[in-house]
């Protein structure tokens, strides 16, 4: 079993429609990171999480310690946030997620 | 413009001739570390680093070696790269503390 795990693996929405994808965890960890990567293959990070709640514009992403689980929500979807999307966990020795592949329709 | 720089972009090699991917930062940032991108096997850690002079294992570190000499550069060294080691290759950095990483723009190495 993979340490993190995502689901969907692949996502397909409609232009303004509210997604979330979920990050499931099982190590300890001091950080939990929200990670974009377009079809060109840049890599942006989103959010870095040790508790609660970060937002940024459309993009909220939560986290329960607890439960070892995050999300990633995107409000009101646009094509332009069609990428693949990885949780990753840790800090210097990060692991990854396999990545969630969103497709965003007009 | 804060940015993480690898060069190059893109290399075709073929086995056992030794090659440096380089990776220069200008944000002083302390961490920087490398990784790979594999289909089916998504990042995984080759190697990072705390400071200068401070570098750690990652995941899959065999056939790869690395310096850090200045704060601002963190080469990647294959000494003699095989074609497994054809992968798509990111550095990224971060500063100290619950900050997230900035990424390079990858380097696409293909060993034939």
């Amino acid at each position: 079993k993979n340490e993190v795990e995502q689901s969907p693996q692949n996502l397909t929405a409609q232009e303004g429609e509210f997604i979330t994808i979920n990050c499931s965890y099982s190590v300890g960890i001091s950080a939990l990171h929200w990670l974009q990567q377009h079809p060109g293959g840049g890599i942006v990070s989103l959010f870095m999480l040790s508790s609660g709640k970060k937002k940024h514009g459309r993009l909220i992403a939560t986290i329960n310690i607890q439960e070892k689980h995050s999300s990633l929500h995107i409000t009101a979807s646009h094509p332009r946030d069609s990428a693949v999307y990885i949780c990753a966990v840790g800090w210097n020795d990060m692991r990854f997620g396999a990545g969630t592949r969103l497709t965003v329709k007009p | 413009e804060a940015q993480v720089t690898q060069n190059p972009r893109y290399l075709i090699t073929v086995t056992g001739k030794k090659l440096t991917v380089t990776c220069s930062q200008n944000m002083n940032h302390e961490y920087m570390s490398w990784y790979r991108q594999d289909p089916g096997l998504g990042l995984r850690q080759i190697y990072y680093s705390m400071n200068v002079e401070v570098t750690d294992k990652g995941d899959v570190p065999e056939g790869y070696k690395v310096s850090r000499k200045e704060k601002r550069n963190f080469p990647l060294i294959l000494e003699s790269p095989s074609p497994n080691q054809t992968s798509l290759y990111f550095c990224a950095s971060s500063r100290e503390g619950n900050y997230g990483y900035t990424f390079g723009s990858g380097t696409r190495l293909t060993v034939v």
